[in-house]
């Protein structure tokens, strides 16, 4: 099975920060990547698909990029509804989680 | 509306067996690929299972041999019979419909977009 890591594990922010997550695959996953957004007692929430395209209806200060084996995930402006845990999964070879992000208020 | 419910979870003791089903509503399970995901407590999401909608499966490597994926079409349910239960297979076990991208003349399914609520399975003696 193709191994996703997330860095960091957890994040501290302030509401208007820039925040950036990080995803590497232990094998090429090329452009099938997808972002979540996971709040307690909720399902979670598609941002991001194909590594780069917005989910409908997501705010555009979500973003991603990458391809092969490295991924970005940024906030542009985080939001007081954006502290949640992220997490990046591959759909290149079957599907695997990363681990989660927990971005949290400083 | 579209609707997924899972039942079947509770306290198995180690090397039990235990059924979860998810009965659909709102769509049709067979005509979508449909799958299993779990959280233990305090970690995060992990990939159980999936059955195609030609009736192939996946099996996480943690769970294969051990977990089988299934589908009654004339319930529009789905199950995931559970064999020879640890400690680690402790978790909430959610049901998913996965959506899917075109891909030239492909589909990529690239994410879960229909989650049920989750029912809860403790492996403990």
């Amino acid at each position: 099975d193709i191994q996703m890591t997330q860095s960091p594990s957890t994040l501290s922010a302030s509401v208007g920060d820039r925040v950036t997550i990080t995803c590497r695959a232990s094998q090429s996953v090329s452009r099938w990547l997808t972002w979540y957004q996971h709040k307690p007692g909720k399902a979670p929430k598609v941002l991001i698909y194909e590594a780069t395209t917005l989910e409908s209806g997501v705010p555009s200060r979500f973003s991603g990029s990458g391809s092969g084996t490295e991924f970005t995930l940024t906030i542009s402006s985080l939001q007081p509804d954006d502290f949640a845990t992220y997490y990046c999964q591959q759909y290149n070879n079957y599907w695997t989680f990363g681990q989660g992000t927990k971005v949290e208020i400083k | 509306e579209v609707q997924l419910v899972e039942s079947g979870g509770g306290l198995i003791q180690p090397g039990g067996s235990l059924r979860l089903s998810c009965a659909a509503s709102g769509f049709t399970v067979s005509s979508n690929y449909m799958g299993w995901v779990r959280q233990a407590p305090g970690k995060g999401l992990e990939w159980v299972s999936v059955i195609y909608r030609g009736g192939g499966s996946y099996y996480a490597d943690s769970v294969k041999g051990r977990f089988t994926v299934s589908r009654d079409n004339s319930k529009n349910t789905l199950y995931l019979e559970m064999d020879t239960l640890r400690a680690e297979d402790t978790a909430v076990y959610f049901c998913a419909r996965m959506g899917s991208h075109r891909d030239g003349w492909d589909y990529r399914y690239y994410a879960v977009d229909v989650w049920g609520q989750g029912t809860t399975v403790t492996v403990s003696s």
